[in-house]
């Protein structure tokens, strides 16, 4: 069965740093990956998708992601993180027929000022 | 404006009497999908629809009925609900053009079984 594994559960950051949320899944096809970001109390929204092509997707607000298919990885990264970047993220896989989509456990990232 | 509606965004309820929470969209999206949020757990899918009339199960569909009527409306139906099923329920919704692939989330729904 497919799965989606994030390494870190919470996260704390200095504004400035750099980030790099991890993300393994398990499903032996063609899958299609997202990243879903969380601001407290609000609901989920896209920040980046990967289908096909380039593996180095980016998205909105600075965020990128790199796809390594040998590695079964798609980690999330962002050069310098800001205050308002406080959040869950969710990372999320889905096979080629769009049905079933797994979301991982969420890492809560808290970016102190 | 595009948006995914769910009713009521909070409920307090007591085990055994039966709820429906409400999910709608106005995107005229095929896919809907309802989903439960728990500290530690992250989303889990309870069920989901790929067009008119065609439900399946996600992973975690015990306790929970659904239908799918029509486009727009993908209601969850608890028939007796139970305090274990006390969470943060999202609705969402897609379309299947290819190249699409990003979900509209509800605002949420929280409840309460006592």
């Amino acid at each position: 069965a497919q799965s989606v594994s994030q390494h870190n559960h919470h996260v704390i950051l200095s504004e400035a740093a750099s980030l790099e949320l991890g993300c393994n899944y398990s499903y032996g096809g063609t899958v299609n990956l997202f990243w879903y970001v969380q601001y407290p109390g609000q609901h989920l929204q896209l920040l980046l998708k990967y289908f096909s092509g380039d593996p180095l997707v980016k998205g909105i607000k600075g965020f990128e992601a790199e796809f390594i298919k040998s590695k079964f990885s798609f980690n999330l990264r962002k050069p310098s993180v800001q205050w308002s970047d406080t959040a869950e993220y969710f990372c999320a896989v889905t096979d080629n027929q769009g049905g079933k989509l797994i979301f991982g456990q969420g890492t809560e990232l808290s970016v102190k000022p | 404006e595009a948006q995914v509606t769910q009713n009521p965004r909070y409920l307090i309820t007591v085990t055994g009497k039966k709820l429906t929470v409400t999910c709608s969209q106005n995107m005229n999206h095929e896919y809907m999908s309802w989903y439960r949020q728990d500290p530690g757990l992250g989303l889990r899918q309870i069920y989901y629809s790929m067009n008119v009339e065609v439900t399946d199960k996600g992973d975690v569909p015990e306790g929970y009925k659904v239908s799918r009527k029509e486009k727009r409306n993908f209601p969850l139906i608890l028939e007796s609900p139970s305090p274990n099923q006390t969470s943060l329920y999202f609705c969402a919704s897609m379309g299947l053009a290819i190249g699409s692939g990003e979900l509209f989330f509800g605002e949420g729904s929280r409840l309460t079984v006592l």
